[in-house]
């Protein structure tokens, strides 16, 4: 079975500290993973996202995640986090079929 | 619209009773989905269609849960007989399939929070 496993459920950081949010899954398919954040009342949007080639992807806002195989983990990272980031980050991975498997997620809070 | 949109967004309901739950994904979209996120956890997968055909029901809980996209656009999902684990938000998200569906993005509506008291 399909499942995402997140590391922290709570994060909290100071404006300009480094952020990474772990995310193991386990997959037997040809993996497709994604990075969708939550900001306070607002609805799920896409961060970044995994299908194949370079395994360092690059999303919006400075985000970055790094596929590593070998680990089955797709961790994402940030160098200099901001207050505007303060949001719920969610993994997840394209299952059988065309669901997505989500994981718990990570309410990130940055102080200002 | 732009987006993906949810109706109501936010329903309070007696135990027993019956909701349905509107989505109507973006213009064009094939494919659409319906998660349960309930309180501190990720969504889950409910059912997923691809036009007006149910291609995987596997996550709906019970048989007190129906879905329906009859014109391969807006979708209803219906809840029978509420209950209070039922309370969660109910999340609606579209996609347009590329390469047989592999590179979908999928897109969210903003949701529905349903209270069951």
């Amino acid at each position: 079975a399909q499942s995402v496993s997140q590391h922290n459920h709570h994060v909290i950081l100071s404006e300009a500290a480094s952020l990474e949010l772990g995310c193991n899954y386990s997959y037997g398919g040809t993996v497709n993973l994604f990075w969708y954040v939550q900001y306070p009342g607002q609805h799920l949007q896409l961060l970044l996202k995994y299908f194949s080639g370079d395994p360092l992807v690059k999303g919006i806002k400075g985000f970055e995640a790094e596929f590593i195989k070998s680990k089955f983990s797709f961790n994402l990272r940030k160098p200099s986090v901001q207050w505007s980031d303060t949001a719920e980050y969610f993994c997840a991975v394209k299952g059988y079929g065309n669901k997505l498997v989500f994981g718990a997620g990570t309410i990130l809070r940055v102080k200002s | 619209g732009a987006g993906v949109s949810q109706s109501p967004r936010y329903k309070v309901a007696k135990r027993g009773q019956d909701v349905a739950l509107r989505c109507d994904p973006i213009s064009g979209h094939v494919s659409l989905f319906w998660y349960q996120q309930a309180l501190g956890q990720g969504p889950e997968f409910l059912t997923y269609f691809q036009n007006e055909a149910q291609l995987d029901k596997s996550g709906l809980p019970s048989d007190r849960f129906f879905a329906e996209r009859p014109e391969g656009s807006v979708s209803t999902l219906k809840i029978q007989r509420t209950q209070q684990e039922d309370s969660a938000v109910y999340l609606c998200a579209s996609s347009f399939p590329l390469y047989g569906g592999v590179r979908n993005e999928q897109f969210f509506g903003p949701g529905t929070r349903l209270t069951v008291l």
